[in-house]
């Protein structure tokens, strides 16, 4: 079945810096791309929806100039949190779209937990 | 907008024994799809069950099967013969058949802890 990797698995980083997370599509063609958050014991809040070659839709009250998203190729995506605050330690799981998949599956990264000191 | 509603926060289980996980959604769409996924302690998401919404007949996957109802805007889990490994959280989603892009976005409800117990 369709693969999505996603990097780090889990990130620590000092207040203040930036963190890149990486997701790919290992055996399809991503057309679309969603990056979500999950706070303990919660449910997944969308942060925006990328679709390759344009400008990623971010969800009200995301802050686009925080979390940067970049959905340069057909198969990857990324999301920088910029400037990290204690407060954006989180769980971040990507999910990839395709086209071609005609079963309208999303397939989900395994998820990467941001702890922000 | 539409809105996904899990009402059970934590459902426990026997092994061996079946258990109804319940989900409510508001569309003014009329075709679209639902889902349950599970999310275990290692936190991938996986995909349970799916059904369409112009299907009428309910989804069975192996132990997994649905209750769709679209008059009433529900969507319940059937777990049977509940495993050990059933555990996880379940979170009914939903997103409309057409559109692509944002459009195409899943809305999870808020999830149900299923506990299986021996």
């Amino acid at each position: 079945g369709a693969v999505v990797s996603q990097h780090p698995s889990r990130v620590i980083c000092k207040s203040g810096t930036s963190v890149k997370i990486e997701c790919r599509s290992l055996d399809f063609q991503a057309t679309t791309m969603f990056w979500y958050r999950q706070f303990p014991k919660q449910s997944l809040m969308l942060m925006a929806t990328s679709n390759e070659g344009s400008k990623a839709t971010y969800e009200q009250g995301v802050e686009k100039d925080k979390f940067l998203i970049n959905h340069a190729s057909l198969t990857l995506s990324t999301l920088t949190v910029t400037s990290a605050h204690p407060e954006d330690s989180s769980f971040y799981i990507c999910s990839a779209r395709t086209e071609v998949v005609a079963n309208e599956k999303l397939f989900f990264g395994s998820g990467t937990q941001l702890s922000v000191l | 907008a539409q809105t996904v509603t899990q009402s059970q926060p934590e459902m426990s289980v026997q092994e061996a024994e079946t258990v109804t996980l319940s989900c409510t959604y508001d569309t003014s769409e009329s075709d679209y799809y639902l889902f349950w996924y599970k999310q275990p302690p290692s936190r991938q998401m996986i995909l349970v069950i799916r059904q369409e919404a112009y299907k009428q007949q309910n989804a069975t996957e192996n132990r997994f099967s649905v209750n769709f109802q679209k008059a009433a805007k529900s969507f319940s889990l059937k777990i049977s013969d509940s495993q050990l490994g059933d555990a996880a959280m379940y979170f009914c989603a939903y997103r409309p058949h057409r559109g692509t892009g944002t459009a195409s976005k899943l809305t999870f409800g808020t999830g149900t802890r299923l506990q299986v117990t021996l």
